[in-house]
C-alpha cells in the first residue's frame, strides 16, 4: 500500500531560523512528488513537482529536494508569512484513467517574529 | 488562467438532511475532477474522481455520490447526511495531456466546511 509520512507533525521556528521538513514515501512506480502549502480554512496551494531523484526546485525561501525514498522541503530564513501546513503527496499511474495521488498528513509550521 | 470555484463556503446541516456541493472550473477544457474530504489529523481522502462528463469513479464506499453534468461542473451529493460526513470538502482539477507520461499536479478550490449537527 502506498504510504506518505511527514515529519515533524508540527514545527515552531524563530523568524530567520532555517530548517527542513521531511516526507518519506513508499510507492511503486512513482510518477511525481508534490509539495503544497495550506493555510487554515483554505484549499492547498500547489508549490512544486519533483519527478526524479536528485531533482531540486526553488521558490523564494523554499527549496524542495528528492531522493529515492524521501523528499525535503528546506526553508531558509523563514518569515511569519511562511506559517502554514505543508503537505507532501506522491502520484502514480492508476488503471482507472487518472493519476492516483496519496497525501501525507502534513507538517504545521509556525514562524515566530 | 484557470480558476476553480466551490460553494457554499460553509454549511451547517442536521443529520438526515440532503446535501449538494458544487464545484466549477474555468479556463480549461476536459479536466479531470476530484472530490476530497479532509478531516482533522488525517490526510486528504479521495472520494470521487471523474475523467469526463457522466464518468464517475468512487474510491471509498460511503453515504455520498457525485455527478458531472457538464465538462467543468462537479457536484457532490447526499440524500441523508450522517454525523461522520462532517469535514472540509475540497474539489480539485488536473489536465491530462495526450502522450505525456509525466505527473499531473492537482489544483484545489477554496473548500467547503460542512458541519453535520
Amino acid at each position: 500500500e502506498d504510504q506518505v509520512t511527514q515529519s515533524p507533525e508540527a514545527l515552531r521556528l524563530q523568524e530567520g531560523e532555517s530548517s527542513s521538513l521531511n516526507c518519506s514515501y513508499t510507492v511503486s512506480g512513482l510518477r511525481g512528488l508534490f509539495w503544497y502549502r495550506q493555510d487554515p480554512g483554505k484549499g492547498p496551494e500547489f508549490l512544486f513537482t519533483l519527478y526524479s531523484a536528485g531533482e531540486e526546485k526553488e521558490k523564494e525561501r523554499l527549496k524542495a529536494t528528492l531522493t529515492k525514498k524521501e523528499s525535503f522541503l528546506h526553508i531558509t530564513a523563514p518569515k511569519p508569512e511562511d506559517s502554514a501546513t505543508y503537505l507532501c503527496a506522491v502520484q502514480k499511474p492508476n488503471s482507472g484513467g487518472y493519476q492516483k495521488v496519496t497525501f501525507g498528513i502534513g507538517t504545521k509550521l509556525q514562524v515566530i517574529p | 488562467s484557470q480558476t476553480i470555484h466551490q460553494w457554499p463556503a460553509t454549511l451547517v446541516q442536521p443529520v438526515g438532511s440532503p446535501l449538494s456541493l458544487e464545484c466549477t472550473v474555468e479556463g480549461t477544457s476536459n479536466p479531470n475532477l476530484y472530490w476530497y474530504r479532509q478531516a482533522a489529523g488525517r490526510g486528504l481522502q479521495l472520494l470521487f474522481y471523474s475523467v469526463g462528463i457522466g464518468q464517475i469513479s468512487s474510491e471509498v464506499p460511503q453515504n455520498l455520490s457525485a455527478s458531472r453534468p457538464q465538462d467543468r461542473q462537479f457536484i457532490l451529493s447526499s440524500k441523508k447526511l450522517l454525523l461522520s460526513d462532517s469535514g472540509f470538502y475540497l474539489c480539485a482539477w488536473s489536465v491530462i495531456l495526450a502522450g505525456f507520461s509525466g505527473s499531473y499536479e492537482q489544483y484545489f478550490g477554496p473548500g467547503t466546511r460542512l458541519t453535520v449537527t
